[in-house]
């Protein structure tokens, strides 16, 4: 079963506005850490934002930030002032206690920033 | 100073060759990670490593080898290759430390190796 939702294959925002990428994820384990990635073109992963299950407070990271809601097991990644270098795919992923430390990923969401 | 290389970034190999490639790290982690992205952009863990001891082994054929000597280097041997064996291929690595997962314990990739059999 898949363990992380990624519900948009591809979504578009104009340069400078919001956009929220959707991420849930399943797991009965009390301890979980969730990652989102940006992966552009040139193909590296590059990490973006962390947010522990214990985390009381959602994560940011300069125009990063994490709407974490616990009881709905959702990690969705908010970016604020869209710029066109935003375009790339965007991973969530999640690691749990016994998954031997590894990332196991959503099939990701490609985002376009127009201008 | 690149912190987990992989080589060679680009393989273009016959069906039925055998290939290696090698990841290192200077991070100083202590685990190390194969992953395999398909044409749909999806990652999947292939292989963990910890302090040279396997830790995952998903379902991958057994052409597949990892092969760690030690905790810096973790290279992946493919025999026999196979046209559905081109992909991306992502090594990783982080500190596990004593599997607290309340730390950030980041997680390191490499440029990733482009496979691709013909």
């Amino acid at each position: 079963a898949q363990k992380i939702t990624q519900t948009q294959p591809g979504m578009f925002v104009q340069e400078k506005e919001a956009v929220t990428l959707d991420c849930t994820y399943d797991t009965s384990d009390p301890s979980y850490g969730l990652f989102w990635y940006k992966q552009p073109s040139s193909g590296e992963m590059i990490f973006l934002i962390y947010q522990g299950s214990y985390d009381q407070q959602n994560a940011t990271e300069g125009r990063y930030s994490l709407n974490f809601q616990k009881a709905r097991k959702s990690a969705n990644l908010v970016i604020s002032a869209s710029q066109l270098g935003d375009s790339a795919m965007y991973f969530c992923a999640m690691r749990e206690t016994n998954s031997g430390y590894a990332l196991n990923f959503g099939k990701g969401t490609s985002l376009l920033v127009t201008p | 100073d690149t912190a987990v290389s992989q080589t060679p970034k680009y393989l273009v190999t016959q069906m039925g060759n055998d290939k290696s490639i090698k990841c290192e790290q200077n991070l100083g982690h202590d685990t190390m990670y194969w992953y395999k992205q398909d044409s749909k952009k999806f990652l999947k863990i292939m292989f963990s490593y910890n302090n040279k001891e396997l830790i995952i082994n998903e379902t991958v054929p057994n052409r597949f080898s990892p092969k760690s000597p030690d905790k810096a280097h973790l290279n992946l041997h493919i025999n026999s290759l196979e046209l559905g064996d081109s992909a991306v291929y992502f090594c990783a690595s982080s500190q596990a430390g004593d599997r607290e997962i309340r730390a950030v314990y980041g997680y390191t990739f490499g440029s990733g190796t482009r496979l691709t059999v013909v």
